[in-house]
């Protein structure tokens, strides 16, 4: 069976910071991987995917995120976020599963 | 091309009513999967539909069901509402095939209030 764990379920920040977010995934078999973003009201929107191949995976809005296979592990980066980046945050895994599997979410707070 | 449609974005219903909230999929796109997001229990899957057929479904009980129409457009239905029951409902369509690729693309969602 697939699951997703983040790490984190707030994270606040200031303006112009990094910021990382931290999913974690266990699957007895290869997966892809997705990092989705939910504004105030809205649906989620995709961020960036992992399906094979470089680790290092770059997404919209400046994101990127890295694979690593021995930890299991697909956490999100951002090197200077903004005030606008403040939403929930979903890491998601499927691969064979009838439905894609979401992890809790994390809620990125920007402060000024 | 339009985007992932629901219908209607907010609703106020009272306990024991029941509601239908609508899904237009992407043009193109076959399947058609509805979550429900509480602060609670986060992202649930509820069920998916794939050329009017039910192809997979979450733990959910019976009051909640759904269908397809031969244009891909899917209505949710849930009777005998519950004050538990208040919460965003999402819809996300997708072209089967590459689903596993490129994930689903996520309507707005339909906003339930139950009192």
């Amino acid at each position: 069976a697939q699951s997703v764990t983040q790490l984190d379920s707030q994270v606040p920040v200031f303006e112009e910071a990094p910021v990382e977010l931290r999913c974690n995934y266990s699957s007895s078999v290869s997966v892809y991987l997705f990092w989705y973003v939910q504004y105030p009201n809205q649906g989620l929107q995709l961020l960036l995917k992992y399906l094979s191949g470089s680790t290092l995976v770059k997404g919209i809005n400046g994101f990127e995120a890295e694979f690593n296979k021995s930890q299991t592990s697909f956490h999100l980066r951002k090197p200077s976020v903004h005030i606008s980046d403040t939403a929930e945050y979903f890491c998601a895994v499927t691969l064979g599963a009838p439905d894609m599997r979401f992890g809790a979410g994390t809620r990125l707070t920007v402060k000024p | 091309k339009a985007g992932v449609t629901q219908t209607p974005r907010y609703l106020i219903k009272t306990r024991g009513q029941q509601v239908t909230l609508s899904c237009s999929p992407i043009s193109g796109h076959r399947s058609v999967s509805w979550y429900q997001q509480t602060p609670g229990q986060g992202l649930q899957f509820l069920f998916e539909y794939f050329s009017e057929t039910q192809r997979n479904k979450g733990n959910f009980p019976g009051r909640f069901s759904g269908r397809q129409f031969s244009n891909s457009r899917s209505e949710m239905n849930v009777s005998t509402l519950e004050l538990g029951d208040s919460a965003l409902y999402l819809c996300a369509s997708s072209n089967t095939e590459m689903r596993n690729l490129y994930g689903y693309t996520f309507g707005s969602g339909t906003r339930l209030t139950v009192v």
